[in-house]
């Protein structure tokens, strides 16, 4: 069975801050990895990663996967309040139609 | 303009009732998908759909049917419900046939069984 484990499970920093969000995996036949942010309601694509150490970006974002260790980090530079959410990380593999999504890192930026 | 709506967004029920969520796409996407994510947040895929196979999550209980009346609306049914069901149940749509594409999200449904 897929398995993703994401940590820290909760984070609080302040604004400015620049925080690092992991994600692990056990994935067989791996296809590719995908960060959503959740803020209220529904969970919005952020990145999809399939190749490792390509980094994606946007804006003060980034992303990059490593595929011999089985991980992916996600950064947030100068981190503001509007990036208070849950992070969840999500693989895909080549057999199934389907994600499989960890449990989320909640992060809260205080002002 | 919403690229995937739900309805209804809250629904509160008694146990050992049967009820639809509707899902609906308007990007022209292949693919859909029900999510069912609970009060720790852990979001857990229940089906996959296109229109040429459904793939069921082994561990979805029988009492739930997805039902796909045209490729722009997948709705969730759920017969005979209970205390376990009440959770937040996304659906989400893809281009292609393959999930592990970008993946987009309706609003969510908040289901309370009492």
């Amino acid at each position: 069975e897929d398995k993703v484990v994401q940590s820290p499970l909760s984070l609080v920093v302040h604004e400015g801050d620049t925080v690092t969000l992991n994600c692990s995996y056990e994935v067989t036949n791996f296809r590719s990895l995908l960060w959503y942010k959740q803020e209220k309601k529904a969970p919005t694509f952020l990145f999809m990663l399939t190749s490792s150490g390509i980094e994606k970006k946007s804006g003060r974002l980034s992303s990059i996967l490593d595929k011999k260790e089985l991980f992916s980090i996600l950064n947030i530079t100068a981190t503001q309040t509007g990036d208070s959410a849950v992070y969840l990380c999500a693989v895909g593999n080549n057999a199934g139609n389907m994600l499989t999504f960890g449990g989320g890192t909640r992060l809260m930026v205080k002002p | 303009d919403t690229a995937v709506s739900q309805t209804p967004k809250y629904l509160v029920t008694q146990m050992g009732n049967d009820k639809s969520i509707k899902c609906e796409q308007n990007l022209g996407h292949d693919t859909m998908y029900w999510y069912k994510q609970d009060s720790k947040k852990f979001l857990k895929i229940m089906f996959s759909y296109n229109n040429k196979e459904l793939i069921i999550n082994e561990t979805v209980p029988n009492r739930f049917s997805p039902k796909s009346p045209d490729k722009a609306h997948l709705n969730l049914h759920i017969n005979s419900l209970e205390l376990g069901d009440s959770a937040v149940y996304f659906c989400a749509s893809s281009p292609g046939t393959r999930a592990q594409e970008t993946q987009y999200f309706g609003p969510g449904t908040r289901l309370l069984v009492l």
